[in-house]
């Protein structure tokens, strides 16, 4: 079945740099692969996803980029502000599939 | 639209006892989830349905169990709690299967079981 590996466990940068969050999978056939962003104490909320027939999405600050060749994908955030501390999981799924199979999470530190 | 609601917020539970997690959406999705999130950790699928009167084990069913009598709601069953249940509980929804759609999350329901 899909696996799905997230590095690092925790990303701290300094307020203003960019971060960036790696993900893998195992299964070629993969082709949906969300990002979700939770904050302290609330509910995982989805931030931007990427299909297999696209490389590269942008939504203002963030981006996810996808390397079906290698089976990874990425999100890129830019500019981060404190509002960007959170915890940050990735997923991937097969469309005839009913489930998400989900990374173990990043958090992320923005530094003052 | 109050999205996907859960009920209770906290619960504490004596090993043994059984309490009910209730869910309910009022997006007309079809597809619902149960996950469970231990602390520091991932998401973990539960039961998961795609439809009044159909549900599915996800990767972690033991000592869990749930049904879909309506669209609205997908209450999770947990009977003769142990200290390894307790965990933050996730209802989620989407319109369509995963692979297509946005899931919607509940705010969770924290529970203790001592």
């Amino acid at each position: 079945g899909e696996n799905v590996e997230q590095h690092p466990s925790t990303l701290s940068v300094q307020e203003g740099d960019s971060a960036v969050i790696k993900c893998t999978y195992s299964d070629s056939a993969s082709n949906y692969f969300p990002w979700y962003k939770q904050e302290l104490g609330k509910r995982p909320q989805l931030i931007i996803d990427i299909r297999s027939n696209v490389g590269e999405k942008k939504d203002q600050r963030i981006a996810v980029t996808l390397n079906k060749t290698a089976k990874h994908f990425s999100l890129h955030i830019t500019e981060t502000q404190p509002e960007d501390s959170a915890v940050y999981f990735c997923a991937a799924s097969i469309d005839s599939n009913y489930q998400l199979i989900w990374g173990a999470g990043t958090k992320l530190i923005i530094k003052p | 639209n109050a999205g996907v609601t859960q009920t209770p917020k906290f619960r504490i539970l004596k090993i043994g006892q059984s309490m009910t997690l209730q869910c309910a959406q009022d997006m007309n999705h079809n597809y619902m989830y149960w996950y469970r999130q231990d602390p520091g950790m991932g998401l973990k699928l539960i039961y998961y349905s795609v439809g009044a009167g159909i549900t599915d084990k996800g990767e972690v069913p033991n000592g869990y169990n749930v049904s879909r009598s309506t669209t609205e709601d997908f209450p999770l069953r947990l009977e003769l709690a142990a200290p390894s249940q307790t965990s933050v509980y996730f209802c989620a929804s989407s319109l369509t299967g995963a692979g297509y759609n946005e899931q919607f999350f509940g705010p969770g329901t924290r529970l203790t079981v001592l």
